[in-house]
């Protein structure tokens, strides 16, 4: 199947630092991917979609300003967690769909931790 | 944001039971899927399903698109302790339109 890099895998930060999280389709282009984030023994939530070439859609609740999203090619999408809290600590999974196929590929996940 | 309802939460099961979880959801979705998710590991995708009633296996897996597409279920036949895990479903309303997750099913599996 169809391959979705995610880096870095787990991050440690400071509470006020930015931390930027790439998502890579390794073997395939993707117009659109998307990012989830997962608190322990919960489900996944769709935060963003994003777009190849456009702006990002937002989840409701989701602050835009916050968590910064940049699609610039067809195997890149970056999530940048700006300003970065301990309430932000939380695993986040991003996922991609193969242009012509409908089927999202998720990626290994970024376990986030802010001290 | 919006979940499907997933049960049961949890199963504690001895190796070579049969399992079965469902998925239930309050709109329709064209799409119904299955995923698993291993501790720290993003989702893998078990199986698809794309049309009302249609049932599919892969290997010990099977699972059925509900007649009403309100919901699904998934069966493990013969389980082994690889099968630890979290199962989740997953309802999609269109072709590329976002998932909607279930809830989770927690499985454990002792020798």
């Amino acid at each position: 199947g169809a391959v979705v890099s995610q880096h870095p895998s787990r991050v440690i930060c400071k509470s006020g630092t930015s931390v930027k999280i790439e998502c890579r389709s390794l073997d395939f282009q993707a117009t659109t991917m998307f990012w989830y984030r997962q608190f322990p023994k919960q489900s996944l939530m769709l935060m963003a979609t994003s777009n190849e070439g456009s702006k990002a859609t937002y989840e409701q609740g989701v602050e835009k300003d916050k968590f910064l999203i940049n699609h610039a090619s067809l195997t890149l999408s970056t999530l940048t967690v700006t300003s970065a809290h301990p309430e932000d600590s939380s695993f986040y999974i991003c996922s991609a769909i193969a242009t012509g196929i409908d089927i999202q590929y998720f990626g290994a996940g970024t376990r986030l931790s802010v001290l | 944001g919006q979940q499907l309802n997933q049960s049961p939460q949890s199963m504690f099961i001895q190796e070579g039971e049969d399992v079965s979880m469902n998925c239930t959801s309050s709109s329709i979705f064209n799409t119904w899927l299955w995923y698993k998710q291993d501790p720290g590991e993003g989702p893998v995708l078990l199986i698809a399903l794309y049309k009302a009633g249609e049932l599919t296996s892969n290997g010990r897996l099977t699972a059925q698109f509900g007649i009403t597409r309100k919901d699904s279920f998934l069966n493990i036949s013969a389980s082994i302790p690889s099968d630890v895990g979290i199962y989740f479903c997953a309802g999609q309303p269109g072709v590329t339109d976002k998932l909607i997750f279930g809830t989770g099913t927690r499985l454990q599996v002792f020798p």
